[in-house]
């Protein structure tokens, strides 16, 4: 168990609807990151926060957002979704300290968009 | 911009057999190098980290690393594999602390016994 808790599990949903991921750090993290995994694109950086400020983007699409809450738990918003944005979605989070620091992954939500 | 290869796509070993999976990075500056493994159905895993120092780092599980700076590259190792190593290895790198990972495309790893 790596500390980093992510709900839900599965999400089947259709195409053009809208849904929520979250996403909990472990505890003193402040970092937290959002990637996709996909069969044809692999593991693709989307999204990083840092204590609540976005910090860097990805290959983010502009149907997607995030946020992260001052308990610092971000959530992933996906909208207008589209058959292609079935993936798998990680969230990781990190103490983002200027030290070396590595990325603790959470257990991920399967997306199927049908 | 930054990439990762990892040249094997999938790699099928005998139980005892030695492991080495090929990882080269394309970013000229400093790096830190990790290897992440995923067993199926679950999250990914740290197997290993390079920051600084001895170029040959030791991970869990009996894994290895060795960075070669002037080859870009950052192999895995394991001198014998078991049934329990099956699972898809991915290598990643960074160009600072507290930045996104660059990802290789994975290493499905299948071990028979």
């Amino acid at each position: 168990d790596s500390g980093v808790t992510q709900t839900p599990k599965h999400l089947i949903t259709a195409t053009g609807q809208r849904v929520t991921l979250r996403c909990s750090p472990r505890s003193g993290d402040l970092s937290v990151y959002w990637y996709q995994q996909s069969l044809d694109q692999g593991l693709q950086f989307l999204i990083q926060y840092y204590n609540g400020e976005e910090r860097a983007k990805g290959n983010i699409l502009e149907r997607f957002s995030a946020q992260q809450f001052p308990d610092l738990h971000s959530e992933l918003n996906l909208s207008s979704l589209e058959l292609g944005d079935s993936a798998l979605y990680f969230c990781a989070s990190s103490e983002g300290t200027s030290g070396p620091d590595e990325q603790f992954f959470g257990p991920g939500t399967r997306l199927t968009v049908l | 911009a930054q990439s990762v290869s990892q040249h094997n796509h999938h790699v099928i070993l005998s139980e005892a057999a030695s492991l080495e999976l090929g990882c080269n990075y394309s970013y000229g500056g400093t790096v830190n190098l990790f290897w992440y493994v995923q067993y199926p159905g679950q999250h990914l895993q740290l197997l290993l980290k390079y920051f600084s120092g001895d170029p040959l780092v030791k991970g869990i599980k009996g894994f290895e690393a060795e960075f070669i700076k002037s080859k870009f590259s950052f192999n895995l190792r394991k001198p014998s594999v078991q049934w329990s190593d099956t699972a898809e290895y991915f290598c990643a790198v960074n160009h600072q602390a507290g930045t996104a990972l660059i990802f290789g495309k994975g290493t499905t790893l299948s071990v028979s016994s």
